[in-house]
């Protein structure tokens, strides 16, 4: 059975920072991986979306990376904002369905 | 307008009352999928639908049913609810084909009492 793990489960940064966000999965037979966005009340928003056969994926100031051999993925975030306040998880495409992660909630101080 | 919409988006009900949670979506998407969240255990599969005719249990069915009236509109519904139904349920959307980008719905927060 698919396990994924997101560590730490909360962390604050002062704003401007640069940071990273961990996921870790314990069955490397999957087809993607995808971030998310989760804003109280709004849902999740899909950040990117990393193929099983690419190692990263690049919007704005997010930058994903794969390494399906060791079971990890990093969300790399630049330049933190304000904005950028919200519970971030990941989850695997595999079995035909996704796996999630419990999230990082993350706290960008002014 | 959003393109995956859940009506409603709060409730509120009684132990061993029928309730029904709707799902409509315009992006044009075959495969149409129920989570719900819990509190430290992230998002879990009720059930999916691949098309009209093709529906599949998750991983925590039990206590829920599902129709797909048409394309768009995939509802939930939990026949008696009982307390520990109460949660942050979503729906969402794929294109068909293994691993596509799922996208999903604002949410509705139901609570048993």
């Amino acid at each position: 059975k698919q396990e994924v793990t997101q560590i730490p489960a909360a962390l604050s940064v002062p704003e401007g920072e640069n940071l990273v966000l961990n996921c870790s999965f314990t069955d490397s037979a999957i087809y993607n991986l995808q971030w998310f966005r989760q804003d109280p009340g709004k849902g999740l928003t899909s950040l990117l979306l990393i193929q099983s056969s690419q190692r990263e994926q690049t919007s704005g100031r997010l930058n994903a990376s794969l390494d399906k051999s060791s079971g990890r993925s990093t969300l790399y975030i630049a330049a933190s904002q304000p904005g950028d306040s919200a519970t971030y998880l990941c989850a695997v495409f595999g079995n035909e369905k996704l796996t999630f992660g419990t999230g990082t909630r993350l706290t960008i101080i002014p | 307008d959003a393109d995956v919409t859940q009506t409603p988006r709060n409730r509120i009900t009684k132990t061993g009352k029928r309730i029904m949670l709707e799902c409509s979506q315009t992006k044009g998407h075959d495969r149409m999928y129920w989570y719900r969240q819990d509190p430290g255990l992230g998002l879990r599969l009720i059930y999916y639908s691949f098309d009209v005719k093709d529906i599949n249990k998750g991983e925590i069915s039990d206590g829920y049913s599902v129709s797909r009236q048409a394309q768009a509109k995939f509802s939930l519904s939990l026949e008696s609810a009982i307390p520990n139904q109460t949660a942050l349920y979503f729906c969402a959307t794929s294109l068909g084909g293994a691993g596509n980008e799922q996208f999903f719905g604002p949410g509705t927060r139901l609570t048993v009492l």
